[in-house]
């Protein structure tokens, strides 16, 4: 079954404790990116990848970073977690041929920064 | 600047009756429009979607209206079902990307359908 996997699904850490929430896909997609969703604000991205060894930010990437050392895999990485990033992440991914063909999502990490 | 806007945070709709759902855009580079849906808990998921060479597009109870003049489109529900209740996410981009293209999402309306 084709799908993108993401661990945790809910997360509660303290401010300043290095977290790490991870995103699998087995659909040989190329693309893969995460976003957050806050209420009011709808999804924005956060960061991106065309493909491995290959990062982009996206429109809010403070206090983020990415790394891809492998196809499947896209590690959302928080160094020093604050509570303005408790939110709702996404992990998404397409295949990245030369048409678009939208996007598959994760479930979702539900992170709480105390 | 938001290039994608759902004005309507909201919308309640009776059961049976037809959800109208609205979204603009303002970059006219974008020739590719999705609508995805969001249930609590989960993942968006792709609904359905229109490139600028159609005024319609058409899937069982789904429709999409593209009025490209207007930078508008619209989901036509019918009839609305109370597993149609959900956030529903418009989306723009290009049908041939490039490297730093992607698909901008608005910030999603909810819809309630009311038995």
């Amino acid at each position: 079954e084709a799908q993108v996997t993401q661990n945790p699904r809910y997360l509660i850490t303290v401010t300043g404790k290095k977290l790490t929430v991870t995103c699998s896909q087995n659909m040989n997609h190329e693309y893969m990116s995460w976003y957050r969703q806050d209420p009011g604000l709808g999804l924005r991205q956060i960061y991106y990848s065309m493909n491995v060894e290959v990062t982009d930010k996206g429109d809010v990437p403070e206090g983020y970073k990415v790394s891809r050392k492998e196809k499947r895999n896209f590690p959302l990485i928080l160094e020093s977690p604050s509570p303005n990033q408790t939110s709702l992440y996404f992990c998404a991914t397409s295949p990245r041929g030369s048409y678009n063909y939208g996007y598959t999502f994760g479930s979702g990490t539900r992170l709480t920064v105390v | 600047d938001q290039q994608v806007k759902q004005n309507s945070p909201s919308l309640s709709v009776q059961e049976g009756r037809i959800s109208i759902l609205n979204c603009d855009y303002t970059n006219s580079m974008f020739d590719y429009f999705l609508w995805y849906k969001k249930y609590p808990a989960e993942g968006p998921t792709f609904l359905i979607s229109i490139s600028s060479i159609k005024d319609k597009n058409e899937d069982g109870r789904f429709t999409v209206f593209l009025n490209k003049s207007a930078k508008h489109l619209s989901l036509h529900i019918v009839p609305s079902q109370p597993g149609d209740s959900a956030v529903y996410f418009c989306a723009a981009s290009r049908l041939k990307m490039n490297r730093d293209d992607k698909i901008i999402f608005g910030k999603g309306t909810r819809l309630h359908i009311l038995p």
